[in-house]
């Protein structure tokens, strides 16, 4: 079956850049999303990637695709403190709408 | 801007009873989801619904758990008989087409 991972935890200064990375097996994923969990709160989309799209930039948030090697990444510009959450990948396969997502990467902002 | 509701925030009860979770979707979305978070674990899939029924199910929705879209605006998630193991973060979800949006969760604690 389909399987997601990601590291557990990133560290990094304000201002400095964060990439988040995630690997995933199935080779029939067709799309792939970054979604942050600020605490006690829900799922707030960030952005998502076509499976046939080797990268896309939104504002401060770069999302890259290897599709070969199986891996996507998130890449945020001049972290901020108010970025500090946990950050989830997630994807759907051909022919179901379920997403699949990682354990999660809790991304710490050092003022 | 739009935005999926659920209630209760939190919900506590006992070990065999009966609990009901609502969720208001977005309201042109046509997709609905449930998935649970247990503490520490990543988030699961639980079931999808479309047009007046179950579009699909994970193995963890068995028959303990039914779906149910009431009217014209609810969409609720019923636990027939909870088990310590219920216990969880439980989202709702809406989908037009690719992109679902999130439920900020019931907190449910079984006891």
């Amino acid at each position: 079956g389909e399987d997601v991972e990601q590291s557990l935890f990133l560290s990094v200064r304000e201002g400095d850049s964060s990439v988040i990375n995630c690997t995933y097996t199935d080779s029939s994923s067709t799309y792939l999303y970054w979604y942050k969990q600020e605490p006690g709160a829900g799922l707030q989309l960030l952005t998502y990637i076509f499976s046939n799209m080797d990268m896309k930039q939104d504002q401060r948030l770069t999302v890259l695709l290897n599709k070969k090697d199986k891996h996507l990444s998130l890449r945020i510009a001049d972290t901020q403190t108010g970025d500090s959450a946990i950050y989830f990948c997630a994807e759907t396969i051909r022919g179901r709408r379920a997403l699949t997502f990682g354990s999660g990467t809790r991304l710490q902002v050092q003022p | 801007e739009p935005e999926v509701t659920q209630t209760p925030s939190h919900q506590v009860t006992q070990m065999g009873q009966e609990v009901i979770l609502r969720c208001v979707p977005i309201s042109n979305h046509l997709y609905f989801y449930w998935y649970r978070q247990i503490l520490g674990q990543k988030v699961e899939f639980l079931v999808s619904f479309y047009n007046n029924e179950i579009s699909e199910k994970s193995e963890i929705f068995d028959d303990q758990f039914s779906v149910e879209r009431p009217d014209g605006s609810n969409f609720t998630l019923k636990i027939r008989s909870t088990k310590l193991e219920d216990s969880a973060m439980y989202f709702c979800a809406s989908s037009d087409r690719e992109t679902q949006y999130f439920g900020p969760g019931t907190r449910l604690l079984v006891l």
